[in-house]
């Protein structure tokens, strides 16, 4: 069974420039989430999405939004990049959520110059 | 909003020896407690888990106990090997509705040395 995929996994952007990142969960998840790592602030939840409707949210600017397709696929888009937004995004996908196994993909790496 | 303390920052030890990692969390509404491992430039990987009808739960070298009432679990490898050195992460479930939302600890850097 293929694992989470994330696509791409190494990308440089400019300072004011827009990015999305993919992400194809586990053949029959529903529930995909994406975090946001750091050196500085660790891992930290960006938001879920669940049948298409975003189920949560994590404490982020509006910049930063994802939106989920009818076969679970996932997209998320960071709008007028900054330095800061430098991290590795790791998608995350699970059968239903909180309770069931929650599987990472090796992640997007984005440097913002 | 949940927090998750992880202790130690960083643990060396010796091939052989007994690997431990504390966590503590405020609250949650879901009873599911996992630890990650993650080496560099992979994503993390799911190494154990914990629902907290049981205090205690082991897989092979890795044992996650729990204590409910002082919102605390830990996570011991025993027989530490070089091939266990990663970054630790310990998770909690965060939020009042159901979902893949997790709070997660600062990570803890293992070392075993050979």
């Amino acid at each position: 069974k293929a694992g989470v995929t994330q696509t791409p996994r190494y990308l440089i952007k400019t300072r004011g420039q827009q990015v999305t990142l993919s992400c194809s969960p586990i053949s029959g998840h529903r529930s995909v989430s994406w975090y946001q790592q750091t050196p500085g602030q660790g891992l930290q939840f960006l938001f879920e999405y669940f049948s298409e409707t975003q189920r949560n949210k994590g404490n982020f600017p509006g910049r930063f939004s994802g939106r989920q397709f009818s076969n679970s696929r996932s997209e998320m888009n960071v709008s007028t990049l900054e330095l800061g937004d430098s991290a590795l995004y790791l998608c995350a996908s699970s059968f239903v959520g909180v309770g069931n196994t929650i599987y990472f993909g090796e992640g997007s790496w984005l440097t913002v110059v | 909003q949940q927090q998750v303390k992880q202790s130690p920052q960083s643990l060396i030890v010796q091939k052989g020896g007994i690997s431990i990692i504390n966590c503590a969390y405020e609250n949650t509404a879901f009873d599911y407690f996992p630890w990650y491992q993650q080496f560099p430039g992979k994503g993390p990987a799911l190494l154990i888990a914990i629902r907290p009808d049981v205090s205690e739960k082991k897989e092979g070298r890795f044992t996650i106990s729990f204590n409910k009432s002082a919102k605390q679990f830990s996570l011991h490898i025993m027989d530490s090997q070089p091939g266990d050195s990663a970054t630790y992460f310990c998770a909690a479930p965060s939020g009042e509705t159901s979902g893949s939302r997790l709070t997660f600890g600062e990570g803890t850097q293992l070392t075993v040395n050979p």
